[in-house]
């Protein structure tokens, strides 16, 4: 079992750019959320996806957006990118679909640089 | 709104000394909590959790934390350090469904021969 995988590795944009980051959940999981980690800081929640949907959402404009595919994986977009969009975005799976808590499993994340 | 203090921004341990790490919650209902940690380069591990039950949770890696309601903390603890537990750890609150994780800032461990 690969666990969460994140694509790409890093990444570097400048200001205005869009960026799409990709993850793929640990086999079985059907639930996928995002986190913003900002250097020296704990991650912060961005959305979660589940049955291809958006279920909850942080505090983060709508600059943001994602998708799920059928296969669970999913996307995360940055629109209109500011330099304080660096950071590191972490990925985690869960396979709870329903109001039980179940583990996330997070992957390595994506390191993007805003120049 | 859910949230989680982490006082201690850097702590320094000599190797084989014991370790505690300090987390405050805040959270209206009975919290879910979490210890997580991240190595340099690495994504989040799961040391421990709790859910309902023993307030004394035991984890991997030698860690256990316990849960205190009246005083909102769920300090971890390790009674021997190594030097591969050095890392950065954070502290954790989950809302009840839909698994909303909140994270503390994180306390950065130290490790000294």
């Amino acid at each position: 079992d690969a666990g969460v995988t994140q694509s790409p590795t890093h990444l570097i944009k400048t200001r205005g750019q869009q960026v799409t980051l990709r993850c793929s959940p640990k086999s079985g999981h059907d639930t996928v959320s995002w986190y913003q980690q900002a250097l020296g800081q704990g991650p912060q929640f961005i959305f979660q996806y589940y049955e291809e949907e958006e279920r909850q959402r942080g505090n983060f404009p709508d600059r943001f957006s994602g998708h799920q595919f059928p296969n669970y994986s999913s996307e995360l977009n940055v629109n209109a990118l500011l330099l304080g969009d660096s950071a590191l975005y972490l990925c985690a799976s869960s396979d709870s679909g329903g109001a039980t808590y179940n583990e996330q499993f997070f992957g390595p994340g994506t390191r993007l640089t805003v120049l | 709104a859910q949230s989680v203090t982490q006082p201690d921004i850097h702590i320094t341990v000599s190797e084989g000394a014991s370790l505690e790490l300090r987390c405050n919650y805040s959270y209206g209902a009975t919290p879910y909590l979490f210890w997580y940690v991240q190595s340099p380069g690495q994504g989040l591990q799961l040391l421990l959790k709790y859910f309902s039950g023993d307030t004394l949770v035991q984890g991997i890696k030698g860690f256990e934390a316990e849960f205190k309601r009246s005083q909102s903390s769920f300090n971890l603890r390790k009674p021997s350090v190594h030097w591969s537990d050095a890392a950065e750890y954070f502290c954790a609150v989950g809302s009840g469904g839909y698994q909303k994780v909140t994270f503390g800032t994180g306390t950065k461990l130290q490790v000294i021969p």
